[in-house]
């Protein structure tokens, strides 16, 4: 039930296309859904987050879509470019208990964009 | 900016050994979390860490232990390193009066386990 289900393993898009990447749950306790951002050699960054309440949040090229009624939530990647090439997770965060949230992350995205 | 650092890149142990991977965060943050990052598997949460000395088991904590001696420092233990726990070990640290879904993540230590 603490699952988050990630797809797809791996895009491959030109540049200036649209990136979409997927992902489920299962738990409704769930506060925020974040995505995170990680290049090779790096760890994981912050890149946008969303809260339940609300179906949609932009940032500049990105946007989560969310959905929750179908338990869904989407990135996509408007106009991607090369150096957006990466992996993402999204994630899920769940109050522990007073002040702690954990993330519970998706499997992750291998993202390739050809020039 | 926040600065998390880990010990060490690159680490390669034998089957049996004691491995210690430490992780120092800057920021006076109070969580501080330990994950692995596995192909396919996408990160698992090990052990966190509310508080000097407060440890919770993660998802993962079998073969693990930890240690939170002051507020900046947070070590993951591999009591008896095997094979099957070669990976690539991600340390985190969170406050809560910033966002509750935000962590900031160091480099990472590849382990590898011969």
């Amino acid at each position: 039930q603490q699952q988050v289900k990630q797809s797809p393993q791996s895009l491959i898009v030109q540049k200036g296309g649209i990136s979409i990447i997927n992902c489920a749950y299962e738990n409704t306790a769930f506060d925020y859904f974040p995505w995170y951002q990680q290049f090779p050699g790096k760890g994981p960054a912050l890149l946008i987050a969303i809260r339940p309440d609300v179906s949609e949040k932009k940032e500049g090229r990105f946007t989560i879509s969310f959905n929750k009624s179908a338990k869904q939530f989407s990135l996509h990647i408007m106009d991607s470019q090369p150096g957006d090439s990466a992996t993402y997770f999204c994630a899920a965060s769940m109050n522990y208990g007073g002040a702690t949230n954990k993330l519970i992350f998706g499997t992750g995205t291998l993202l390739a964009v050809q020039p | 900016d926040v600065k998390v650092t880990q010990s060490s890149r690159y680490l390669v142990k034998r089957t049996g050994e004691k491995v210690f991977l430490e992780c120092v965060q800057d920021m006076d943050h109070e969580n501080m979390f330990w994950y692995r990052q596995d192909p396919g598997l996408g990160l698992r949460l090990i052990y966190f860490s509310y508080d000097v000395k407060m440890k919770e088991k993660g998802d993962i904590p079998e073969g693990y232990s930890v240690s939170r001696e002051k507020k900046e420092r947070f070590s993951l233990i591999l009591e008896s390193a095997s094979t099957n726990q070669t990976s690539m070990y991600l340390c985190a640290s969170s406050s809560p009066a910033g966002g509750a879904y935000e962590q900031y993540f160091g480099p990472g230590t590849r382990l590898t386990v011969t």
